[in-house]
């Protein structure tokens, strides 16, 4: 079956980079995904990244694939106390219904001033 | 850009009662609805696959009939828990697939839900 996991905590200084990881098992997922959820909040996405795609970058997020390890990373440049959330890597899968998401277990990212 | 709107926020009731949560897309239509569920500090899991105008595809180990779910229209679903009970109490959130999003999805705020 699908697994997605992530480790579970992240903590850095304002003004640093912040690394997130995340691997996963389906090797025939098309699309790739960052969400960040806020406390008491939906889930909003970040960014995606295409399984032929190696790198993306969308401003201060940069996104890694690297496919035959199964590996997903997300990069914030200059974090910022605002980043602080939890950040959930999912890649699309299948299952009876069609297209669905399978998420990691979410890494919670706080930024210290 | 889409949206999608999710009521109430947030929803305390006795057990034993019914709680209706909906979930509904504000500029587009969605044949298909996802609901998940999240415990506290924990990932999101699927619950169902909500499709309009017929019956929901429920995951291995949820059970039909106390998690309702109606998708009578392009832009409603919902999600009933009957007969609520402590352990229901959770974070239920909504998605919707969009296309030309490349095949991404968007969610709804979630509805925490707090059986007493």
């Amino acid at each position: 079956g699908e697994d997605v996991e992530q480790s579970l905590f992240l903590s850095v200084r304002e003004g640093d980079s912040s690394v997130i990881n995340c691997t996963y098992t389906d090797s025939s997922s098309t699309y790739l995904y960052w969400y960040k959820q806020e406390p008491g909040a939906g889930l909003q996405l970040l960014t995606y990244i295409f399984s032929n795609m190696d790198m993306k970058q969308d401003q201060r997020l940069t996104v890694l694939l690297n496919k035959k390890d199964k590996h997903l990373s997300l990069r914030i440049a200059d974090t910022q106390t605002g980043d602080s959330a939890i950040y959930f890597c999912a890649e699309s899968t299948m299952n009876n219904a069609g297209n669905m998401l399978t998420f990691g277990g979410g890494t919670r990212l706080m930024v210290k001033p | 850009g889409a949206v999608v709107s999710q009521h109430p926020s947030w929803v305390i009731c006795k057990s034993g009662t019914s709680v209706k949560i909906e979930c509904r897309s504000l500029d587009f239509q969605a044949t298909t609805m996802f609901w998940y569920r999240q415990f506290p500090k924990q990932s999101l899991m699927l619950m169902a696959t909500s499709n309009e105008g017929s019956k929901a595809t429920y995951e291995q180990g949820v059970e039909k009939d106390k998690f309702l779910i109606n998708h009578a229209s392009l832009t409603l679903s919902t999600l009933t828990v009957t007969s609520a009970h402590p352990e229901d109490s959770s974070f239920y959130i909504c998605s919707v697939p969009v296309t030309g999003l490349a095949q991404g999805y968007t969610f709804g705020s979630g509805t925490r839900l707090t059986v007493v």
